[in-house]
């Protein structure tokens, strides 16, 4: 069984300070894929990135960047110089590959990030 | 990426009914999957729908109360038979998106309210 653990419920910070996002995952699967997705108060899903389980590279993109452990079966995401617009349910989530393609998401339960001004 | 349309957005409901959520993709598909989301919860997957098999159902979750149907490679509707007060929930559908580095792509979802 697969399960994605977010042991952060809530962080509040003050913008422009930079806050990371922690993942661990469980799977039995040797190829899997990690996700992220961004839930904003308006409660539609934005996806921020997917990562394949063998691919260690860390990524950048703008002020988010995602450093992926297999050894740790870490997947934490930081955000530099936060800002309120960042403000949002952040989700992890893991899927294996069936013969079939892509499997569904096993979402973690997510961490409320609330940027303050 | 594919473009799914959702319906309806929101729907207050009493209990004992039923309600039938649609969802439509611009492009074929061929897994759709269904989600639920609790008040203030996370995600849970209730059920994969491939077109022309049976959905394939999340512990915990039963065809006689959620039962899908998948018509061709852009349509399914979800069904919450029965409804209870404890299934007011968000409900998603979603598809994962075609190229090299796809996530997937979600409905805007269904807020289903049940009294």
């Amino acid at each position: 069984a697969q399960k994605v653990t977010q042991a952060q419920t809530e962080i509040s910070v003050v913008e422009k300070e930079d806050v990371t996002l922690d993942c661990v995952y469980e799977t039995r699967d040797t190829t899997y894929y990690l996700f992220w997705y961004k839930q904003p108060p308006s409660g539609e899903l934005v996806f921020l990135i997917r990562r394949n389980s063998f691919d260690e590279q860390n990524e950048i993109s703008g002020r988010y960047s995602w450093n992926f452990q297999k050894s740790t079966s870490s997947f934490n995401f930081t955000i530099t110089a936060s800002q309120v617009v960042d403000s949002a349910v952040y989700f992890c989530a893991l899927s294996g590959v069936s013969g079939g393609g892509a499997d569904g998401l096993t979402f973690g339960k997510g961490t409320h990030l609330i940027i303050q001004p | 990426s594919a473009v799914i349309s959702q319906k309806p957005s929101r729907d207050i409901c009493q209990r004992g009914t039923s309600l039938t959520i649609q969802c439509q993709v611009d492009s074929q598909v061929t897994m759709m999957f269904w989600y639920r989301q609790q008040p203030g919860q996370s995600l849970t997957l209730i059920a994969t729908a491939n077109q022309g098999s049976e959905a394939t159902y999340e512990s915990g979750f039963v065809i006689d109360k959620f039962p899908i149907s998948r018509p061709n490679l852009t349509f399914s509707t979800l069904t919450v038979s029965n409804m209870s007060p404890e299934d007011s929930s968000i409900y998603l559908c979603s598809v994962p998106q075609t190229g090299s580095n796809y996530g997937y792509t979600f409905g805007s979802g269904t807020r289903l309210t049940v009294v």
